[in-house]
């Protein structure tokens, strides 16, 4: 019954480091999230995927990458990383468009 | 972009209360839901509106979809301390960029038993 994985849950990298954030989910959703979340802020949509094959852009997609090769993994990759992508993460799935399942979130930092 | 205001920004309740939230924007929305996140989770779905003037229902707490399709609101009766945690309210429109829901910075609830 694991619903949204993600790993890891906390990470420390330095500037310029790169890191993949895992994220995997077993219902068999299609539409796959990747969201962060500032203090005092709401959530803000850095890539989404409808499919495997298939990614787009959210309302923040600068620094990341994302691949989405199969229906369970959307993996989300920081190249180049920078202090103001220091967040907590949080990848979602739904089976039908809004109604999103939520990891437990990773926790990024960047010094 | 489209923006959500959610208010109010956080309440200090005590235990037994009824508690009221809402969500506003400029724009249309398809769908809204809330969203309740405790600390160190990631948030949960709490109801989901699909119809202009829609009042759901899921325990305690209930929402409705504004008739004009731009607001929402989340009420939750007899509060208990379980109920701490950030409320946020998402707004989805088909047909615009697909899978993008928006979100409210969040309503922050204290209970004081």
């Amino acid at each position: 019954n694991a619903g949204v994985t993600q790993t890891p849950k906390f990470r420390i990298l330095k500037i310029g480091q790169s890191m993949t954030l895992q994220c995997a989910q077993d219902m068999n959703h299609n539409y796959m999230y990747w969201y962060r979340q500032d203090p005092g802020m709401g959530l803000k949509l850095i890539y989404y995927s409808v499919g495997a094959g298939i990614t787009d852009k959210g309302e923040v997609p600068n620094g990341y990458n994302v691949s989405r090769s199969t229906t369970e993994d959307f993996p989300l990759r920081l190249e180049l990383a920078a202090p103001s992508q220091t967040s907590v993460y949080f990848c979602a799935s739904s089976l039908l468009e809004g109604e999103a399942f939520f990891g437990q979130g990773t926790r990024l930092t960047v010094v | 972009g489209q923006q959500l205001n959610q208010s109010p920004q956080s309440m200090f309740i005590q235990e037994g209360e009824d508690v009221s939230m809402n969500c506003t924007s400029s724009s249309i929305f398809n769908t809204w839901l809330w969203y309740k996140q405790e600390p160190g989770e990631g948030p949960v779905l709490l109801i989901a509106l699909y119809k202009a003037g829609e009042l759901t229902s899921n325990g305690r707490l209930t929402a409705q979809f504004g008739i004009t399709r731009k607001d929402s609101f989340l009420n939750i009766s007899a509060s208990i301390p379980s109920d701490v945690g950030i409320y946020f309210c998402a707004g989805l429109n088909y047909g615009g960029s697909q899978g993008n829901l928006i979100f409210g910075k969040g309503t922050k609830l204290s209970v004081k038993p």
